[in-house]
């Protein structure tokens, strides 16, 4: 069972709807992020949060509005989406207690939501 | 900017060959980590191992391995005695810098199919 939980598993929205994407881990990681991937394609990187605050916004349009609550939180807020937004979304976690030693900290994947866009 | 090359965009082995998967990535960068996952079709991602560009021996994890040859700047992971479980889509990975939330970008990826 993985240790990153995220939800719902499936999604299917059309253009105009609102909906969100949540993950959740309890692990203690301190960073926490979202990675875009297309079929057979590696995953992309949106956003990183960092002790709950965003580090990283990898140019992601705004129509994708990511949310850290807290630290065992992470939602995705979707409005406004596009066809070619259909996606496999995955969350991932790492440690991040340390500066020097977070290079060698691997994410920790939830199983994604895969989400279509009609 | 760092990047990750897997040249095997598929590959076939038969099952309990050992086989190799190649990883080659390009970093200025003196402290960096190395990873390897696997993507079954079902599509979760599943951390296999890592190597440290400090670590000066091979990571092993069971029947994965990783050949790091810093030098050729090169992390090939090796699975002994493939089962038909194996058969998925594998990524090369690396983190860069020591930001306690760096980034991990990811190779295009090498599908390996196991023939029983």
């Amino acid at each position: 069972d993985t240790e990153v939980t995220q939800t719902p598993k499936h999604l299917v929205m059309g253009m105009t709807n609102k909906k969100s994407l949540k993950c959740e881990q309890h692990m203690g990681h301190r960073a926490m992020y979202w990675y875009k991937q297309k079929a057979k394609k590696p995953p992309e990187l949106m956003f990183v949060y960092s002790y709950e605050k965003l580090s990283i916004n990898e140019s992601v349009p705004s129509r994708f509005s990511p949310e850290c609550p807290n630290s065992s939180l992470l939602n995705l807020h979707l409005h406004a989406l596009q066809p070619e937004d259909s996606a496999l979304y995955l969350c991932a976690s790492s440690h991040g207690t340390s500066q020097f030693l977070s290079y060698n900290s691997p994410l920790h994947f939830g199983n994604g939501t895969r989400l279509t866009v009609t | 900017a760092q990047k990750i090359t897997q040249t095997q965009p598929g590959m076939f082995v038969q099952e309990k060959e050992a086989v190799t998967l190649d990883c080659t990535y390009d970093t200025s960068d003196q402290s960096y980590g190395l990873f390897w996952y696997k993507q079954p079709s079902s599509g979760e991602m599943i951390f296999l191992i890592y190597q440290g560009s400090y670590d000066e021996q091979n990571a092993t994890e069971g029947r994965y391995s990783l050949n790091f040859q810093k030098a050729r700047k090169s992390a090939n992971l090796v699975i002994s005695a493939s089962q038909l479980g194996d058969s998925a889509m594998y990524f090369c990975a690396m983190r860069e810098g020591r930001s306690s939330a760096s980034k991990i970008i990811f190779g295009s990826g090498t599908r390996l199919s196991i023939r029983p």
